[in-house]
């Protein structure tokens, strides 16, 4: 399978803690998304990330690339409660087919 | 911003009846849609590319006889689910790219199908 994968899987973490996910894939890539989806909803777009890109900051998020590496980390700041969900990775390799992670579930406490 | 819907939202069918999804970009222009199809828990996992005025593009293991999908015009895509079966129940939802940028995948909210 070309799935890439994501840990860690599941994350629980207090109100105004920071949230770190990371995703790993395989081939070769033109850009690098996440996407987050609430419990039985859509996908939402948080970020875009080109392969000649190391670091996208937006609000309160920050994502990694390393290429090198084949990996990429999403990281979520001061998290509040509105921030639970799942968090998906999404690669682009030239084929305009996005192949999903795996998904981290996060759920912060209020 | 983009938007994309989707009709109907949840939908609840017999074994052996025939499921219509479409899949609609609300402000934009998308030449090509896709279809993924999401178990409870799990990621998305790609089914077709749609292509306006075209056959669409399935993906190995997805059978085009029983997911039949039609790309009419550059706003509308659907996705009928023939003959459906317990098995089908499960959530699908599409995404379309913008003409204009190509770059990001706009999401619809999804349609959950439960067959009995």
């Amino acid at each position: 399978s070309q799935q890439g994968e994501e840990d860690p899987q599941a994350l629980s973490i207090q109100e105004g803690e920071n949230a770190t996910m990371n995703c790993s894939y395989k081939t070769s890539i033109n850009n690098l998304q996440w996407y987050r989806q609430n419990s039985g909803r859509g996908l939402v777009h948080l970020i875009l990330i080109r392969s000649n890109e190391r670091e996208k900051h937006s609000g309160r998020l920050r994502v990694t690339l390393d290429t090198s590496k084949k990996s990429s980390s999403l990281l979520i700041t001061a998290s509040r409660a509105a921030d639970t969900a799942s968090y998906f990775c999404a690669t682009d390799a030239a084929t305009d087919k996005l192949i999903f992670g795996t998904g981290t579930r996060l759920q912060v406490f209020p | 911003g983009a938007v994309v819907s989707q009709h109907p939202s949840r939908v609840i069918c017999k074994s052996g009846t025939s499921v219509k999804i479409e899949c609609r970009s609300l402000d934009f222009q998308a030449t090509t849609m896709f279809w993924y199809r999401q178990f409870p828990k799990q990621s998305l996992m790609l089914m077709a590319t749609s292509n306006e005025g075209s056959k669409a593009t399935y993906e190995q293991g997805v059978e085009k006889d029983k997911f039949l999908i039609n790309h009419a015009s550059l706003t509308l895509s659907t996705l009928t689910v023939t003959s459906a079966h317990p098995e089908d129940s499960s959530f699908y939802i599409c995404s379309a790219t913008d003409a204009s940028t190509g770059e990001t995948q706009y999401f619809g909210p999804g349609t959950r199908l439960l067959v009995l």
